[in-house]
């Protein structure tokens, strides 16, 4: 199985910045043949499902707004929100879709300071 | 637009079986590219994938689950389902129903979710 590591588990940032987590897989998403990396994000609010944010690691989901972003490659990724509101108080988990078994990281709680 | 709707019973005996349903509405489950799947996140907890399924074929499981799960389709009634034999107090979680983005690949991520179930494993 691909262990996805994310870090921090938790980070407090104030209204207004930016917040930063970072996804690391035990072995890389990259699909060379079509050049895309099997990467998601998802948000998850408390009492409700995830929701999709970004896909192939840096592809915004319809209605998703362009403060979330997604880079990187290979196994280290990144989820930064540019410019934090108190919506975005959530868990966010990423996931590989690269090999079965689909894997999640263990989540990054985001506060509010 | 498509969503889902988990149903099933909320407290289930150890070493019983575990039986959820996911209708689906608002499209028809055998058309498309979908794969349809099962995730769960225990109490406070991550999430796990379960399973996905293809209404024509093609099912994958987690290896970790696999020798006590099934997912099966109903295409008459638009639902799929879930069973989870010999259940254990670690089987105790929030079960979600899923649908991924539809690339046409047993390889998406899910872009819709039902609410989810809380399934509880107790005597």
């Amino acid at each position: 199985d691909i262990v996805m590591t994310q870090s921090p588990d938790s980070l407090a940032v104030s209204l207004g910045e930016r917040a930063t987590i970072t996804c690391k897989s035990s072995q890389s998403v990259f699909y060379n043949s079509n050049k895309k990396n099997y990467l998601a994000w998802y948000q998850q609010k408390p009492g409700q499902p995830p929701k999709l944010l970004i896909h192939w690691a840096s592809t915004r989901e319809s209605g998703v707004p362009d403060r979330f972003s997604g880079s990187g490659s290979g196994t280290d990724f990144t989820l930064t929100v540019s410019s934090l509101q108190a919506e975005d108080m959530a868990v966010y988990y990423c996931q590989q879709y690269y090999s079965h078994p689909y894997t999640f990281g263990q989540g990054t709680k985001l506060e509010i300071k | 637009q498509v969503q889902l709707q988990e149903s099933g019973p909320g407290l289930v005996k150890p070493s019983q079986t575990l039986s959820l349903t996911c209708s689906v509405s608002g499209g028809s489950i055998s058309s498309g590219t979908y794969y349809w799947g099962w995730i769960r996140q225990p109490p406070g907890k991550g999430l796990e994938w379960i399973g996905n399924m293809f209404p024509s074929g093609g099912t994958y499981y987690n290896p970790s689950l696999m020798s006590r799960v099934v997912i099966s389709v109903d295409t008459s009634n638009n639902q799929f389902s879930l069973k989870l034999n010999s259940v254990t107090a670690a089987d105790t979680a929030v079960y979600y129903c899923a649908r991924d983005v539809g690339g046409g690949s047993a390889y998406d991520p899910f872009d819709i979710w039902g609410p989810g179930t809380m399934v509880t494993v107790s005597s």
